[in-house]
C-alpha cells in the first residue's frame, strides 16, 4: 500500500532533550512538509522540502531541524531550542511543492513533554 | 501575505439536513483553495481543490464547494449531511510557490 507513515504515534520528551520524529513515504513525491497542529488552531508549516537534500524554513522553524537525504524520508528533530514543543505533528507529501497539488497527510505524531 | 478565515468554530446539523462550513481567502493573485477533513487523532484527508475552471467544484464523501471571486469565500457544501461527517474541516490557500496556508478549522456535528 501506498502512503505516508510517521512514528511513533506518541512521543514523551524530557527537559532539554531533542527527539526525532519519522515520516517515511512511499508514494514516490518530490515534496514533503512538516506541520504543527495546536488546539484551536490550523496548522502552521515547520519546514518543507521539494526536492533531495534541499528543504526552506516555514513559518515557525526556530528550535526544529530537518534533513533530507533520501527521497522518502523527511524526518524532523525537536530541539531544546524549541520552549514549547507539546503538539500534534503531521507530515505531508505531494508529488511536487507546485500551487496545485494536493498534499497528502500522514496520521500524525503527538508530543509530549514531561 | 495570504490568510485564510474559517469563521465559525462549531457548525451543528440534525442528520439529512443540508451542510455548510464557510471559508473565505484573502491572497494576491490567483487563489488555489483546497478543503480537508480531519477525523480525531488523525492526519488530514483531502475532499476537493479549486485551481481553475467552474466555480462549483465537486469532491469526495457527496461534498461539493462553491468558488466566489467576488466574495473571496470557497464555502463546503452537502446537501444531505451524515452522521460520520462529523470531524474537523480545514479550508487553505495555497500560493503560486507552492505554500500553504490553513484556517484554524471548523467542527462538524451532526447529529442523528
Amino acid at each position: 500500500d501506498g502512503g505516508i507513515t510517521q512514528s511513533p504515534k506518541y512521543l514523551f520528551r524530557k527537559e532539554g532533550q531533542n527527539v526525532t520524529l519519522s515520516c517515511e513515504q512511499n508514494l514516490n513525491h518530490d515534496a514533503m512538509y512538516w506541520y504543527r497542529q495546536d488546539p484551536g488552531q490550523g496548522l502552521r508549516l515547520i519546514y518543507y522540502s521539494q526536492i533531495v537534500n534541499d528543504f526552506q524554513k516555514g513559518d515557525i522553524a526556530e528550535g526544529y531541524s530537518v534533513s533530507r537525504e533520501k527521497k522518502e524520508s523527511f524526518p524532523l528533530t525537536v530541539t531544546s531550542a524549541q520552549k514549547n514543543p507539546t503538539a500534534f505533528y503531521l507530515c505531508a507529501s505531494s508529488t511536487t511543492s507546485g500551487f496545485t497539488e494536493t498534499q497528502y497527510f500522514g496520521p500524525g505524531t503527538r508530543l509530549l513533554v514531561l | 501575505a495570504q490568510s485564510v478565515a474559517q469563521p465559525e468554530d462549531q457548525v451543528n446539523v440534525a442528520e439529512g439536513n443540508p451542510l455548510t462550513v464557510k471559508c473565505t481567502y484573502s491572497v494576491s493573485g490567483n487563489p488555489y483553495l483546497f478543503w480537508y477533513v480531519q477525523y480525531p487523532n488523525r492526519g488530514l484527508q483531502f475532499l476537493l481543490k479549486y485551481i481553475t475552471g467552474d466555480n462549483l467544484v465537486k469532491g469526495s464523501y457527496g461534498f461539493e464547494a462553491e468558488f466566489n471571486k467576488s466574495q473571496t469565500s470557497f464555502h463546503l457544501k452537502k446537501p444531505s449531511a451524515l452522521v460520520s461527517d462529523s470531524a474537523l474541516y480545514f479550508c487553505a490557500v495555497r500560493d503560486i510557490a507552492g505554500k500553504s496556508t490553513f484556517g484554524d478549522g471548523t467542527t462538524l456535528t451532526v447529529k442523528p
